[in-house]
């Protein structure tokens, strides 16, 4: 596509229950990061994927975060029993090559209540 | 680890003024990569400006360019002609030049709030 597509666009949940926010980048685009921005903050790397390469989990805040990309294409990222610190935006990004610049998605508002 | 610092949380200018928004990094590297992105209400990131740390000169975009001081560690963006439209947020992002950087993707300040007013 065009851009980096990303959803849903907002997200409301209980707490305890789980959520999946999806990533759908620019075609052709190999690598693959996911960010948290929580209120007032700069972005928090989380995860990165390059291309069928296994991700760098380095960013993943606890073990209730995990993410996937199928074909080296869509990713997924999913929170398990949603904690309220978990409320952020969560962004995804792609880029072609590293020093190029990243394209990012608008993002997903996750709300826990 | 790198480090990114926006020191200023919020700036105002007047339309049609210029205003310097400051960013300072810390790095052992010579080999990196230095971006500005502005975040408007709408969420999305939007590259404003990058710049290549082994180029001496300047980068520049339209009414955009930046002050690259490699040895004082430094990458100031500077908005000429202020617009209504260039209101947003703006971060400072760090990015290494080793490939097996990409692992870490960028490391983001924590942003400059610009106030146009009109």
């Amino acid at each position: 596509g065009a851009g980096v597509s990303q959803s849903p666009s907002n997200k409301v949940t209980e707490k305890g229950k789980d959520v999946e926010l999806r990533c759908d980048p620019i075609s052709g685009h190999t690598a693959l990061y996911w960010y948290r921005q929580s209120l007032g903050q700069g972005l928090e790397f989380l995860i990165y994927f390059q291309g069928n390469s296994a991700p760098d989990k380095s960013g993943l805040p606890s073990d209730r975060f995990s993410a996937e990309r199928t074909g080296g294409s869509v990713s997924t990222l999913t929170i398990q029993r949603t904690q309220q610190e978990d409320s952020a935006v969560y962004l995804c990004a792609s880029s072609l090559a590293p020093g190029k610049g990243y394209t990012f998605g608008s993002g997903t508002r996750l709300t826990v209540v | 680890a790198q480090t990114v610092t926006q020191s200023q949380p919020e700036m105002s200018v007047q339309e049609a003024e210029t205003v310097t928004l400051s960013c300072t990094y810390d790095t052992s590297e010579s080999d990196y990569y230095l971006f500005w992105y502005k975040q408007p209400p709408s969420r999305q990131m939007i590259l404003v400006i990058r710049q290549e740390a082994y180029k001496q000169q300047n980068a520049t975009e339209n009414r955009f360019s930046v002050n690259f001081q490699k040895a004082a560690k430094s990458f100031s963006l500077k908005i000429s002609d202020s617009q209504l439209g260039d209101a947003a947020m703006y971060f400072c992002a760090y990015r290494s030049g080793w490939e097996g950087g990409g692992a870490d993707g960028l490391t983001f300040g924590k942003g400059t709030h610009l106030i146009i007013q009109p």
